[in-house]
């Protein structure tokens, strides 16, 4: 159990660009989640996948904003057309059904 | 919609003090709730996690309780050390939504040596 690991740790882009991060979760953990977190503020939810099927997107999840969890096992997150309010943290987090969550340790984007 | 608040926004105390974070939220229908504790720019370490028909968890010198038709939790540090140093976080699972988690604000905790 290695814990749960992001790719990249930080990301700088230009507005407009897109990019990619990923998130492996801990192995044998059905649950997958990403949360995004500004400065100050607690993580606020993004996505929820269960094995490769994602059920639940948040509103704060626009069309440019993308998830996928392909055969259940890493997630990626792309965000196309970034804009300087997409800078953020993104956390990716795994569970058990019933059980505690356990997150990674974040990518941290800044769109310049 | 389930609010979550956590008082105070920020406290420090000199190394050794006992103290207590409090947490709050505003619909007792709760599934768990679970702490959680962030160094700066770092992603979040799971601390307790109690599940709603429980009352408190321990782990080493963290205790956390839970009033649940209060809306409360506590957070509980005993022999405060310079490395408990971080920002705690609270948040709740709603039942009816039992993966998602409600985060409150968080806790600066600064333990002067």
């Amino acid at each position: 159990d290695t814990g749960v690991s992001q790719d990249p740790r930080h990301k700088i882009t230009k507005r407009g660009q897109n990019v990619t991060f990923r998130c492996d979760p801990i192995s044998e953990h059905n649950r997958l989640y990403w949360y995004r977190q500004t400065l100050g503020q607690g993580p606020e939810f993004l996505t929820y996948f269960q094995n490769e099927a994602q059920l639940e997107k948040s509103r704060l999840l626009s069309d440019r904003f993308s998830a996928e969890r392909p055969k259940g096992s890493f997630s990626t997150l792309e965000i196309q057309r970034t804009e300087q309010g997409d800078s953020a943290m993104y956390l990716c987090a795994s569970s058990r059904p019933d059980s505690m969550a356990f997150f990674g340790q974040g990518t941290r984007l800044t769109v310049v | 919609k389930q609010e979550v608040t956590q008082i105070p926004a920020a406290l420090s105390v000199p190394e050794g003090e006992n103290l207590v974070l409090n947490c709050s939220f505003t619909d007792s229908a709760i599934y768990n709730l679970q702490w959680f504790r962030q160094d700066p720019g770092k992603g979040l370490t799971s601390l307790l996690l109690i599940q709603s028909s429980q009352r408190e968890q321990t782990s080493g010198r963290l205790n956390a309780s839970l009033d649940k038709s209060s809306g409360r939790s506590t957070l509980y540090i005993a022999a405060s050390q310079p490395g408990d140093s971080a920002t705690y976080l609270c948040a709740v699972r709603i039942e009816g939504s039992n993966y998602k988690l409600t985060f409150g604000k968080g806790t600066l905790l600064t333990v002067n040596p």
